[in-house]
C-alpha cells in the first residue's frame, strides 16, 4: 500500500544527543519536504528535495540537516539536540513539480529535548 | 510570511450546523489547497482549487477562491463530530513553486 512513514513517532532525548528522524514513502514521489510545527501553530518548511542528491533549505532557519540518497528515503538529522528543537516534525511528499498537486503527510515525530 | 491570516482561529458549532473558515494570502498563486489535521497528527489533503476556478465542491466541502481579494473560504456543510480538527490553507511560493506556505489554521470543534 502506498504510504508515507515516519519513525519514531515520539522521542524524548537529552541535550547534546545526535538524533535522526526517519521518513520513507512508497509512492515513488520525487518531491519530499520537512516541516516543523509547534502545538497549535502553522507549519514551517525547513527542508525540501527535488529528487535524489538534491536538497534545499526552507524559509525557517534550522540547525538540522537532511540527505536524499534514495528516492523513497529522506532522513533529518540533528547533530546536537537542544531544548529549542522541541517541536513536531512532519515529513511530506508530492508527485507534482511546482506545488501543483497535493502533499501527502506522514504522521509526524513529536520531539522533546530535555 | 507569504501566508496571511486564517479566521476564525477557533470555531465551535453543534453537529449538523455548517462551518465556514477563511484564508487570506499575500502573493499571486496558481492554486490554493486545504488540509485537515487531527489531534496534532499529519495533515490530510482535502481539496485543491486552481487560480482560474472560483468554486469547487467535494462531498460536504465547498471551497471558493477570490484572487482579486486574495482570499479563500472553506465551507463544511452538515458538520459531524468527526469533522473536529484543525484546518489549514496552503499556497505555493510565488517565486519558488516547490515551497509551500501554510496558514495558522482554524481549530474546529463540532459538539455532538
Amino acid at each position: 500500500e502506498a504510504d508515507i512513514y515516519q519513525t519514531p513517532r515520539y522521542l524524548v532525548i537529552g541535550t547534546g544527543k545526535k538524533i535522526t528522524l526517519e521518513c520513507s514513502q512508497t509512492m515513488g514521489h520525487d518531491k519530499m519536504y520537512w516541516y516543523q510545527q509547534d502545538p497549535g501553530m502553522e507549519l514551517h518548511l525547513i527542508h525540501y528535495s527535488y529528487g535524489v542528491n538534491s536538497t534545499e533549505k526552507g524559509d525557517l532557519s534550522s540547525e538540522s540537516t537532511v540527505s536524499r540518497i534514495r528516492t523513497e528515503h529522506f532522513p533529518l538529522t540533528l547533530e546536537s539536540a537542544r531544548p529549542s528543537h522541541t517541536s513536531q516534525y512532519l515529513c511530506a511528499s508530492s508527485e507534482w513539480f511546482g506545488g501543483s498537486g497535493e502533499q501527502f503527510f506522514g504522521p509526524g515525530t513529536r520531539l522533546t529535548v530535555l | 510570511s507569504q501566508q496571511g491570516e486564517e479566521d476564525p482561529q477557533a470555531l465551535s458549532i453543534q453537529e449538523g450546523e455548517n462551518a465556514t473558515m477563511n484564508c487570506s494570502y499575500k502573493t499571486s498563486i496558481n492554486n490554493l489547497q486545504w488540509y485537515r489535521q487531527n489531534s496534532g497528527r499529519g495533515l490530510v489533503h482535502l481539496i485543491l482549487i486552481r487560480s482560474n476556478e472560483r468554486e469547487k465542491h467535494s462531498g460536504r466541502l465547498r471551497v471558493t477562491l477570490d484572487t482579486s481579494k486574495k482570499s479563500s473560504s472553506l465551507l463544511i456543510t452538515a458538520s459531524r463530530a468527526a469533522d473536529t480538527a484543525s484546518y489549514f490553507c496552503a499556497t505555493p511560493g510565488q517565486y519558488n513553486f516547490n515551497k509551500f506556505y501554510f496558514g495558522s489554521g482554524t481549530k474546529l470543534n463540532v459538539k455532538p
